[in-house]
């Protein structure tokens, strides 16, 4: 089974913060990754891709490093909507194999 | 434009009954799939297809059921339900299975009792 490995947290930061999340994938012949993100009790959105010159959209980057097959995002100047989980997916572009989902970080941003 | 729309949204069923999760998607997307989703395990994939007619399995396809008769309808049947089949199901679809946006529904959440 291709994995998608993730801390889980929760992660509690206080507003204004940066924060990181760093995901590992194991199967090289990986080639499209994305960061979902989940809200309590919600369906996952897609909240960015990850290219391999890497992404940046406002005050989340998302970064890709093949050689170690990680990616990660940073969230700039946590507000307290940016609480969620999450989720690191990896794809591995064959035509016919599903998305692969880590199992999610917790982000609290507090007041 | 619905997107994805998962019917129902809350179901509770006693050990041993079988039902139909309801799934639908009017984008036109060839590729569906069903995840369930329970604490600390993150998405599962249960089944999923490429197009009408293909069906394949995912990570947990015991006890479940899907057929693909058409390009928006994608059921997902369970045979006899069991306490641990009490989850949170996703249908998602996307326009292909590569490096596209995948949408979901807004879930089912059932319980078996």
């Amino acid at each position: 089974r291709k994995e998608v490995e993730q801390d889980p947290g929760p992660f509690n930061v206080p507003e204004g913060a940066t924060v990181a999340f760093n995901c590992t994938y194991s199967n090289s012949a990986s080639q499209s990754f994305f960061w979902y993100r989940q809200d309590c009790r919600k369906e996952p959105k897609l909240l960015m891709s990850v290219y391999s010159s890497g992404n940046e959209d406002g005050r989340f980057t998302a970064q890709l490093n093949r050689a170690s097959q990680y990616i990660s995002l940073l969230i700039r100047d946590s507000k307290l909507s940016d609480s969620a989980t999450y989720l690191c997916v990896v794809n591995d572009n064959s035509g016919n194999t599903p998305l692969v989902f880590g199992k999610g970080t917790r982000l609290s941003v507090i007041a | 434009n619905a997107g994805v729309t998962q019917t129902p949204k809350f179901q509770v069923l006693k050990t041993g009954q079988s039902m139909t999760l309801q799934c639908a998607q009017d984008m036109n997307h060839e590729y569906m799939s069903w995840y369930r989703q329970d604490p600390g395990m993150g998405l599962r994939l249960i089944h999923y297809s490429v197009g009408a007619g293909i069906t394949d399995q995912g990570e947990v396809p015991n006890g479940y059921n899907v057929s693909r008769s058409t390009t928006e309808d994608f059921p997902l049947r369970l045979l006899s339900a069991a306490p641990s089949q009490t989850s949170v199901y996703f249908c998602a679809s996307s326009y292909s299975a590569d490096n596209t946006e995948a949408f979901f529904g807004q879930g089912t959440r059932l319980t078996v009792v």
